[in-house]
């Protein structure tokens, strides 16, 4: 099991541009967390999805931020115009998401975002 | 919605010492509370995790205490090691719900040679 895969490891977008950032779960997993880290703080949640739903949102930035986790294919968080403030690494995470083990999560390397 | 708070957030001990971190948490219906680790530029690694119908769990040098009453849960590190220093970062949620995990802030972890 290669475990929950991200990429790019390191990305350096400048004002402006969008940057995308890819997660594949752990064979499995059918969801799939966003967590966002400033240098020297905590985890931030900033969404769950399901295969193709979105489940809560509510930590996500209402402008510029978007994510998707489609019927194939990786999950993408996608922030357009980024800016300095975005600066951050990036957490995926995935779970089973039911049964009694189906709260674990499991976290990916992380995608080191930097704003120029 | 649920918030967690760890306290102290740095902690500092003799090699060999023990260590405890501890968690306080908002919501009663949260009923699973993991630890994780993070090492410097890495990904958080869970330790050990604990659901609501429990109250002690132990794995080697590592055991978590919850009370459900008082809404907090600890990390006990015995015989710490320089190996140990890390964040440390506790969280809750609702098993068997579409329910994420709420993190503390982390504690960073100092083990002293």
């Amino acid at each position: 099991n290669a475990g929950v895969m991200q990429n790019p490891r390191h990305l350096v977008r400048r004002r402006g541009q969008e940057a995308r950032l890819r997660c594949s779960p752990m064979k499995g997993h059918s969801h799939v967390y966003w967590y966002r880290q400033l240098p020297e703080e905590g985890l931030k949640f900033m969404v769950y999805l399901q295969k193709e739903n979105i489940i809560d949102e509510s930590g996500m930035p209402k402008e510029r931020f978007s994510a998707e986790f489609p019927k194939e294919g990786p999950s993408i968080l996608r922030i357009q115009q980024v800016v300095r403030g975005d600066s951050a690494a990036y957490f995926c995470a995935s779970s089973l998401g039911q049964g009694a083990l189906g709260n674990t999560i499991y976290f990916g390397e992380g995608s080191w975002l930097t704003v120029v | 919605g649920e918030n967690v708070e760890q306290h102290p957030s740095t902690l500092s001990v003799q090699e060999g010492d023990s260590a405890v971190i501890k968690c306080t948490y908002s919501d009663s219906a949260s009923n699973y509370f993991p630890w994780y680790k993070q090492e410097l530029g890495k990904r958080p690694q869970l330790i050990i995790d604990i659901r609501s119908n429990v109250g002690e769990k132990k794995d080697q040098r590592i055991a978590v205490t919850l009370n459900k009453t008082a809404k907090h849960f600890s990390l006990h590190i015995t015989e710490t090691q320089p190996e140990d220093s890390a964040v440390y970062f506790c969280a809750a949620s609702i098993s068997g719900a579409n329910s994420k995990l709420t993190f503390g802030k982390g504690i960073t972890l100092s083990v002293r040679p």
